[in-house]
């Protein structure tokens, strides 16, 4: 089965561009999270979805973030503009929702750098 | 108190050593939890779940402490290839997403 897929793998761009980060979650998963992780602050959930309703995004650190959920196969994260301290790695992750807490799967993460 | 809690090491350990990691949680009320492995410039990968007192799985144990709040993975028989760094897992509080912890770095040496 496939796993979550995420692209671009990688992305160099220059700082006040737009950057568009894409995930397509498990087949059957109800959950979608984005994360954020860096050297200093580790992983970070940034936003999280369920049956594609963004339920919270209290992790998005500012409007220049943001992220949409148009069907139960695909998301999106855009930064706009970009800024050299969103460089890190970018993760999508997605989970089923019935009963208990279930674990995460995660996409291999888009590696970003903002010069 | 953080959410939760770890070591962060490194533990360096020879070949065949056993070693275990401790990670403390303050949610009481958690009913899941996980341990990730991370190798290096990759994604978090799931290693293990624990549901109820403890969970084995080969060579990893992972053990389940509720009244002192802490869940402990052991691994016996250490290789090489479990170098990598272990996340600790809880439940968030008050919502259906996971804390993860900031990680145990092993070192296996040979």
């Amino acid at each position: 089965d496939a796993g979550v897929i995420q692209s671009p793998r990688h992305e160099v761009t220059e700082m006040g561009q737009e950057v568009t980060l894409r995930c397509k979650p498990i087949s059957g998963h109800d959950y979608l999270f984005w994360y954020r992780q860096t050297m200093m602050r580790g992983l970070e959930l940034l936003i999280y979805f369920n049956n594609n309703v963004p339920i919270d995004d209290s992790g998005m650190p500012e409007d220049r973030f943001s992220a949409k959920m148009p069907n139960a196969s695909f998301s999106t994260l855009k930064i706009q503009p970009s800024e050299p301290r969103d460089s890190a790695v970018y993760f999508c992750a997605s989970s089923l929702g019935r009963g208990r807490v279930q674990p995460q799967h995660f996409g291999d993460g888009t590696r970003l750098s903002i010069l | 108190r953080k959410e939760v809690e770890q070591d962060p090491g490194p533990f360096n350990v020879p070949e065949g050593a056993t070693v275990a990691f401790n990670c403390t949680y303050s949610n009481s009320a958690s009913q899941s939890f996980f341990w990730y492995r991370q190798d290096c410039r990759k994604e978090p990968k799931l290693l293990m779940s624990v549901y109820s007192s403890g969970n084995e799985d080969g060579r990893f144990t992972a053990q389940l402490n509720r009244a002192s709040q802490y869940i402990s993975l052991l691994i016996r028989d250490s290789k090489l290839s479990d170098s990598a760094t272990y996340l600790c897992v809880v439940p968030d509080t008050g919502r259906r997403a996971l804390t993860f912890g900031s990680g145990t770095r092993l070192q296996v040496q040979p």
